[in-house]
């Protein structure tokens, strides 16, 4: 069965430095999302992404967020400076059709800031 | 403010009983709510969706019920099983199908 995958399961980084999260969402799916989860908190949208383009974000998503699909294939979310609030899981998902709430989620990234 | 919410954070069920989650929302424009569940250490993973010209839809063993009127939905799982034990989300679709999660009721299933 297709399947959203994740890289890294879980990093670790200072507070400060950059990280790249990384996505490879289901292969002819077109929407893509960044949802993040702080632990025991309800997951939270942070942005959404179609025609390479971002199609809506949240006021989460500010100036040192990024995502970028470089290939065709990843799906890449960047935090330019990590703060310690950004300790959270991080879950790409994708959809593959305009009319369905069917998200297929990642099994997400553990960022923990130090 | 938060747009969906559910009733109870926990709910403690026995092995072979039917389990019920709820979820409020308050924006009475939503037109479209889905069910997701969640296991532990791992992403969401949707269950059932509902649009708001239903009132009930049957999957596999769950039943989603939407009251327009008093802007409440719930998940009925039948038979709950071990496997069954996760967290449960409401969630309402916004625009591009930008979900909005509740807060989660976390079920225990009891052998």
């Amino acid at each position: 069965e297709p399947e959203v995958t994740q890289t890294p399961s879980h990093q670790v980084t200072q507070m400060g430095q950059e990280v790249i999260l990384r996505c490879v969402p289901i292969s002819n799916h077109l929407y893509f999302y960044w949802y993040r989860q702080i632990l025991g908190q309800k997951v939270e949208f942070l942005v959404s992404f179609y025609n390479n383009e971002i199609s809506e974000k949240s006021e989460i998503f500010d100036d040192q967020f990024s995502v970028e699909r470089p290939d065709g294939s990843n799906f890449t979310l960047k935090i330019r400076s990590t703060k310690l609030e950004d300790s959270a899981m991080y879950f790409c998902a994708s959809r593959a059709a305009p009319n369905t709430g069917e998200l297929f989620f990642g099994e997400g990234s553990r960022l923990t800031v130090l | 403010g938060e747009s969906v919410g559910l009733h109870l954070p926990t709910l403690s069920v026995q092995e072979g009983d039917n389990s019920i989650i709820n979820c409020a929302y308050s924006n009475s424009a939503s037109d479209y709510f889905i069910w997701y569940k969640q296991e532990s250490g791992k992403g969401p993973q949707f269950i059932i969706d509902i649009r708001s010209n239903m009132d009930k839809r049957q999957g596999q063993r769950v039943t989603v019920l939407l009251n327009k009127t008093v802007k409440h939905l719930s998940l009925q799982i039948a038979a709950t099983q071990p496997g069954d034990s996760a967290v449960y989300f409401c969630a309402e679709n916004g625009n591009d199908y930008k979900l909005s999660f509740g807060a989660g009721t976390t079920v225990t299933v009891r052998a």
